[in-house]
């Protein structure tokens, strides 16, 4: 069974720069979740799907993030402008129903510098 | 206070040591719990569930306690494969219910 997919691996970008994340979860997972974490820290969920609609966006900085899974499979994260602490590891994950005991995938990762 | 705290660490600790790690989690609501484990620039993955009856698997123990709001990962026998952060998951109600993670406990063990 194919894994989470993301892309870019790595990305370098200048301040006030956008930039943008893919991901492909696993095939029959519903839910989506997009995290960032920063070096030293656990991942802090950014924003959470449950096939295209959006369950929970709460710590999403909506002034420069955006995402989106428009047909409710592959997703979209994007930010615009970059600012230096946006600096980090954007981590997607999927589970299959979204359930509190679900399992999370992750994929590898995107790892965003902001000089 | 954080709503799920844990000892960064380091631990080091000979191989064939025990060790043990406890983590804190300040909803009583909280619904879930996990122990995921991320190796040095590597995803998290998960590395067992934690019931409330706590569970076994292999060298790796996992316990809950409700009432003091703390969950532990105990592991036997370590091996220098066993080296890693260990990340400690809480569903808990955070507006909706979500996965708060812990910072993670980083484990060195020593040849």
């Amino acid at each position: 069974e194919a894994g989470v997919a993301q892309s870019p691996r790595y990305k370098i970008i200048e301040k006030r720069q956008s930039v943008a994340f893919w991901c492909n979860p696993i095939s029959g997972h519903a839910t989506l979740y997009w995290y960032q974490q920063i070096l030293g820290q656990g991942p802090k969920l950014l924003i959470q799907f449950q096939n295209n609609g959006v369950v929970d966006d709460s710590q999403l900085p909506k002034d420069r993030f955006s995402a989106e899974r428009l047909k409710g499979v592959d997703s979209t994260l994007k930010i615009q402008p970059a600012k230096l602490e946006d600096s980090a590891v954007y981590l997607c994950a999927s589970s299959l129903a979204g359930g509190p005991a679900d399992t999370q995938y992750f994929g590898p990762g995107t790892r965003l510098t902001v000089l | 206070r954080k709503e799920v705290e844990q000892d960064p660490g380091p631990f080091n600790v000979p191989e064939g040591a025990t060790v043990a790690f406890n983590c804190t989690y300040s909803n009583s609501a909280s619904q879930s719990f996990f122990w995921y484990r991320q190796d040095c620039r590597k995803e998290p993955k998960l590395l067992m569930s934690v019931y409330s009856s706590g569970n076994e698997d292999g060298r790796f123990t996992a316990q809950l306690n409700r009432a003091s709001q703390y969950i532990s990962l105990l592991i036997r026998d370590s091996k220098l494969s066993d080296s890693a952060t260990y990340l400690c998951v809480v569903n808990s109600p955070s507006g909706t219910y979500k996965y708060i993670f812990g910072t993670g406990t980083r484990l060195k063990v020593l040849a």
